[in-house]
């Protein structure tokens, strides 16, 4: 159980274009998931935390008109990478906290690596 | 302010070694507790958490923590190492109360093992 899908896997594209990344939590209702940013060799960096129905939140320094989160349902939330440029290739993590109790863990995403040529 | 300090980015143990990796917390309260496995190229796979009860918990893998308060350690180990244990570990808090349910991670650590 507790499976979270994110699509796709990889992308390629060139400098301009707009990127959409899916995150679906597959067997469970997350009203609350996370979308992460890692660089090479280094450890997760939380961007926005997205809650359905209403606006995310984003952190200090990641610009709201950049990264784009819409989260429309129960299981799923979306992050566009708008008009992407090469200093936003990375890794890309979501990660989906399971509705319930205190101390449910986030459950992750395998991730999208995002090449901007 | 809750923070994550995982001592060694780099641990290199034999197959069938034990295997220890350190994580020490900073908060004013004991926070939830993770531990999380990174393979390449791949997002996290949970290993073992701690929220309340027992101190010592048992994970996937073989895998155990133990939570001792008056240390704030929360230490990851394995008695027996296996080649597929080799990837990046995270040790990561959840606040207790309030904090938007957000994780802080530790840098990370990268295990090798070594025949």
């Amino acid at each position: 159980g507790a499976v979270v899908s994110q699509h796709p896997s990889r992308v390629i594209c060139k400098s301009g274009t707009s990127v959409k990344i899916e995150c679906r939590s597959l067997d469970f209702q997350a009203t609350t998931m996370f979308w992460y940013r890692q660089f090479p060799k280094q450890s997760l960096m939380l961007m926005a935390t997205s809650n359905e129905g209403s606006k995310a939140t984003y952190e200090q320094g990641v610009e709201k008109d950049k990264f784009l989160i819409n989260h429309a349902s129960l299981t799923l939330s979306t992050l566009t990478v708008t008009s992407a440029h090469p200093e936003d290739s990375s890794f890309y993590i979501c990660s989906a906290r399971q509705d319930g109790a205190a101390g449910q863990p986030q459950h992750f995403g395998d991730g999208t690596r995002l090449s901007i040529l | 302010a809750q923070s994550v300090t995982q001592l060694g980015s780099h641990v290199s143990v034999s197959e069938g070694a034990l295997v220890l990796l350190r994580c020490n917390y900073s908060s004013s309260v004991p926070p939830y507790l993770f531990w999380y496995v990174q393979y390449p190229n791949q997002g996290l796979q949970l290993l073992l958490k701690y929220t309340t009860g027992a101190t010592l918990v048992k994970g996937i893998n073989g895998f155990e923590a133990e939570f001792k308060k008056s240390e704030t350690s929360f230490h990851l180990t394995k008695p027996s190492a296996h080649m597929s244990d080799a990837a990046e570990y995270f040790c990561a808090v959840s606040p207790f109360t309030g904090g938007g349910n957000k994780l802080t991670f530790g840098t990370g650590t990268q295990l090798k093992v070594e025949l």
